[in-house]
């Protein structure tokens, strides 16, 4: 089975600074893909990043960027340039590749982080 | 990107009686759909999965008897929450994947907020 862990339950971090939020995960499966999603006091939830197993590139979107780290199993999100509009919960989650109709993410606990003026 | 709705956006109910949630895809085909569950400050919970036309997948531990899932077209799943008590109070999320998309990227809802009397 699937997990995914979050250790830093709430994190905070001074607008315009850099933050970094850490992922680990367990799977015995060689294709998969990884997420970050955030999930503003607004609970809309909202994709900020995808990553496919099979890219050693790490993923980009603007100033949100992730360390993915196969053998560890690691896949850190780092924010850049932070802004008030950051804050939210920031979730990571796993899915199979081929993992059938039922394919289903696996969440991890979330870090709440908060953007400070 | 795709786009989901959920109505209502909120729901008071008095205890006993029974709430319906729509879930619709706006813009593409949604062949599964997935209902969650979410505490202040937690992680989504998978209640269940269903697959257009099919019955759905509920979760270990989720009663199918009080959550009914409908999923009659590929634009609209339901969930009906059957005789509700206050512990049902909660938010509950919908999101869809479809044909056409991104490989086992799901897009969510903007959630509806339960409250049981």
């Amino acid at each position: 089975a699937q997990t995914v862990t979050q250790s830093q339950p709430e994190m905070s971090v001074q607008e315009a600074e850099t933050v970094t939020l850490s992922c680990t995960y367990d799977t015995s499966e060689s294709n998969y893909y990884l997420f970050w999603y955030k999930q503003p006091p607004s609970r809309q939830m909202i994709l900020v990043i995808r990553q496919e197993a099979y890219k050693q590139q790490n993923a980009t979107e603007n100033r949100f960027s992730v360390n993915f780290q196969k053998a560890a199993k690691s896949f850190s999100l780092k924010i850049s340039d932070s802004q008030l509009g950051d804050t939210a919960m920031y979730f990571c989650a796993f899915i199979l590749y081929y993992g059938g109709a039922t394919n289903k993410l696996i969440f991890g606990t979330g870090t709440l982080l908060a953007v400070q003026p | 990107g795709a786009v989901v709705s959920q109505h209502p956006s909120r729901v008071i109910c008095k205890s006993g009686t029974s709430v319906k949630i729509e879930c619709r895809s706006l813009d593409f085909q949604a062949t599964t759909m997935f209902w969650y569950r979410q505490f202040p400050k937690k992680s989504l919970m998978l209640m269940a999965t269903s697959n257009e036309g099919s019955k759905a997948t509920y979760e270990q531990g989720v009663e199918k008897d009080k959550f009914l899932i409908n999923h009659a077209s590929l634009t609209l799943s339901t969930l009906t929450v059957t005789s509700a008590h206050p512990e049902d109070s909660s938010f509950y999320i919908c999101s869809a994947r479809g044909e056409g998309l991104v490989h086992n990227e799901q897009f969510f809802g903007p959630g509806t907020r339960l409250t049981v009397l």
